[in-house]
């Protein structure tokens, strides 16, 4: 069964230092990988996803993530944070359309980024 | 442009009474998911749509809960006999199915779900 965690449920952070939010995955074949944020009352937003290539993405508001098949991780990443960046941060997995994969998300339970002035 | 949209945002109700909760998807994504997301959880599917179709419904709970898109667009997720357990926010997000944005699912603001 698909299953990812993320094993600090917060992260503090002083603005201006670089921020790392883990996440581990387990799946069969090869996975399509994600970052959501959720700022409080209101929806998810789309951060970045990994699909093949380059196994650094850059995504939205300066964030990057790092994909280690060895590792099985997808840690996501800031060189230097913002008080704005404090959200609850979301780890997911899916697979591809095609060969039964219906391309639905697998989350994690969620990391609060706290990032104080 | 317009993005996923959810009536109504907040939906308080009784236990043992119906709801239904409308998502209204970007034009032209084919694709349709339902999520709920508990206090404390991270979001965990319900129903996929693709098309007019549920083609993968393995995340329902029960059968008290149902899903219908009937045109391809518009999704109503209907559930019975409303239980206190049921208390959650309900989301929807759609999403292409071919080019470099395929797989990038967009969620609307959810429906707050109160059962009391």
């Amino acid at each position: 069964a698909q299953s990812v965690a993320q094993p600090e449920d917060q992260v503090n952070v002083a603005e201006g230092n670089p921020l790392t939010v883990k996440c581990t995955y387990s799946v069969s074949g090869n996975p399509y990988l994600f970052w959501y944020v959720q700022y409080p009352n209101r929806g998810l937003q789309f951060l970045l996803k990994y699909i093949t290539g380059d196994n650094l993405v850059k995504g939205s508001y300066g964030f990057e993530a790092e994909f280690n098949k060895s590792q099985t991780s997808f840690h996501l990443k800031k060189p230097s944070a913002l008080v704005s960046d404090s959200a609850l941060y979301f780890c997911a997995v899916s697979h591809h359309y095609g060969s039964g994969n219906t391309g639905k998300l697998i989350f994690g339970q969620g990391t609060t980024l706290q990032v104080k002035p | 442009g317009a993005g996923v949209s959810q009536t109504p945002s907040n939906k308080v109700t009784e236990k043992g009474k119906y709801v239904e909760l409308r998502c209204d998807p970007i034009s032209g994504h084919t694709a349709l998911y339902w999520y709920r997301q508990s206090l404390g959880q991270g979001p965990e599917f319900l129903i996929y749509f693709q098309g007019t179709g549920a083609a993968d419904d393995s995340g329902l709970p029960n059968d008290r809960f149902f899903a219908v898109r009937p045109e391809g667009s518009v999704s109503t997720l209907k559930i019975q006999r409303t239980e206190r357990g049921d208390s959650a926010v309900y989301l929807c997000a759609s999403s292409l199915t071919w080019g470099s944005k395929a797989n990038e699912q967009f969620f609307g603001p959810g429906t707050r779900l109160t059962v009391l």
